[in-house]
């Protein structure tokens, strides 16, 4: 069975650091990769989305940057870290385009 | 995103039936799923509507009409462990959006 795995679980961080969150996804092959933030209280809103090795297309632009630089595996990035970054951001695959998405546990992020 | 709407409240009695409406915008869609989230969780997949009509699976149901942009989930026999967020996400153009998700309340 497909599994997928999001780390760390809990992240502080000062504003100004860099960011690395990563993802890996188990037992599927070329799988559809996303990476969604959810602000308090707020919808779950799509940052980036990927159906293939470096291949990554953006939704929001942003100080943040996605690479894919293996098939199952996923990470998100910053450079500089803002206040706005904070939230809870959630890394998901599926099957294809248009089949359901399977979160992982995700990654609160407080930045400070 | 992409004009989902769904209510932001809801409360029910325990053993009761709520039902959580759902609309969208039709250009572009590839199916309509429903999740649920508990407070400081990730969201668990719960049903996939891609036909008009009504999917059941034990205690929840969906429904989907595509010409009227609006579906609905139908959770029936209420327990105090479904009270969670239930987010409505419409597949346009092959990405995942979603609605700001409706927070059901049980109540004994």
């Amino acid at each position: 069975s497909q599994t997928i795995h999001q780390w760390p679980a809990t992240l502080v961080q000062p504003v100004g650091s860099p960011l690395s969150l990563e993802c890996t996804v188990e037992g599927t092959s070329n799988p559809n990769l996303y990476w969604y933030r959810q602000a308090a209280g707020r919808g779950l809103q799509l940052l980036f989305y990927s159906v293939g090795i470096g291949q990554i297309s953006s939704e929001v632009p942003q100080n943040l940057s996605a690479s894919r630089p293996q098939d199952r595996q996923f990470i998100l990035s910053s450079k500089k870290l803002l206040l706005s970054d904070s939230g809870f951001y959630l890394c998901a695959w599926s099957l294809t385009r248009d089949t359901e998405a399977f979160f992982g546990q995700g990654t609160r992020l407080t930045v400070v | 995103g992409q004009n989902i709407d769904q209510p932001t409240e809801m409360t029910a009695t325990e053993g009761a039936i709520v039902q959580i409406n759902c609309t969208y915008q039709t250009s572009g869609f590839n199916g309509l799923f429903w999740y649920q989230q508990h407070a400081g969780e990730a969201p668990t997949f719960l049903s996939y509507n891609v036909l008009d009509g009504l999917e059941e699976k034990g205690r929840f149901s969906s429904f989907l009409s595509r010409s009227k942009g609006y579906s609905y989930l139908l959770l029936k026999e209420l327990q105090m462990k479904d009270s969670a967020s239930y987010l409505c996400a419409v597949n346009l153009d092959y990405k995942l959006s979603f609605g700001a998700g409706t927070t059901v309340t049980v109540r004994a």
